[in-house]
């Protein structure tokens, strides 16, 4: 597609299961971010992925929270043993080496139960 | 640490008229920074980009400026109308981080038909 996409679009959790959350960046971008948008906090910077750099994961708040990149592509954000903090909107954005717009996807609204 | 904060948290305007959103930010080491729009359960949409070197950016009848000096930038709206209604969001890139962005909390735009 010409657009970031993201699955699921919602995500429906019992606290202390385990989710992942896709991210499919625009094709040939080589920098990709995930964001958390929740109530009172805004929006937060979680982890950072630039071609095959080390990530930047100085956003996330624990050390439940992962994500990978394979193939320099598409990514996916793991949240171990959910907790109803968790619940929040993932969002992902990708961005190109010859600009530095960043384009987001429609995000995954996590609820944990 | 780069704090990012936009005034006023939400606006109601009646269609037509012209309008100035708020952002101001702590840290004028900024590489960029860029304004988006949200809709409701949507991702975001990038507006504007002002790169550090510039001092405003114009995309049909939107205006952003930027003055690094005194930590501010602008969006201007000129002619609103009711399908600018949605939350507009501040973000800056620092220019240790890559382009991960920090965000303003975001104003909520009203237009009244």
């Amino acid at each position: 597609g010409a657009g970031v996409s993201q699955s699921p679009s919602n995500k429906v959790t019992e606290k202390g299961k385990d989710v992942e959350l896709r991210c499919d960046p625009i094709s040939g971008h080589t920098a990709l971010y995930w964001y958390r948008q929740s109530l009172g906090q805004g929006l937060e910077f979680l982890i950072y992925f630039q071609g095959n750099s080390a990530p930047d994961k100085s956003g996330l708040p624990s050390d439940r929270f992962s994500a990978e990149r394979t193939g320099g592509s598409v990514s996916t954000l793991t949240i171990q043993r959910t907790q109803q903090e968790d619940s929040a909107v993932y969002l992902c954005a990708s961005s190109s080496n010859y600009q530095n717009i960043q384009y987001f996807g429609a995000g995954t609204r996590l609820s944990v139960l | 640490k780069q704090e990012v904060t936009q005034i006023p948290a939400a606006l109601s305007v009646p269609e037509g008229e012209n309008l100035v959103l708020n952002c101001s930010f702590t840290d004028s080491a900024i590489y960029n920074l860029q304004w988006f729009r949200q809709d409701p359960g949507k991702g975001l949409t990038s507006l504007l980009l002002i790169q550090s070197s510039q001092r405003e950016q114009t995309s049909g009848r939107l205006n952003a400026s930027l003055d690094k000096s005194s930590g501010r930038s602008t969006l201007y709206i000129a002619a609103s109308q009711p399908g600018d209604s949605a939350t507009y969001l501040c973000a800056g890139a620092p220019k240790t981080s890559g382009s991960r962005l920090t965000f303003g909390e975001g104003t909520q735009l009203t237009v009244n038909p």
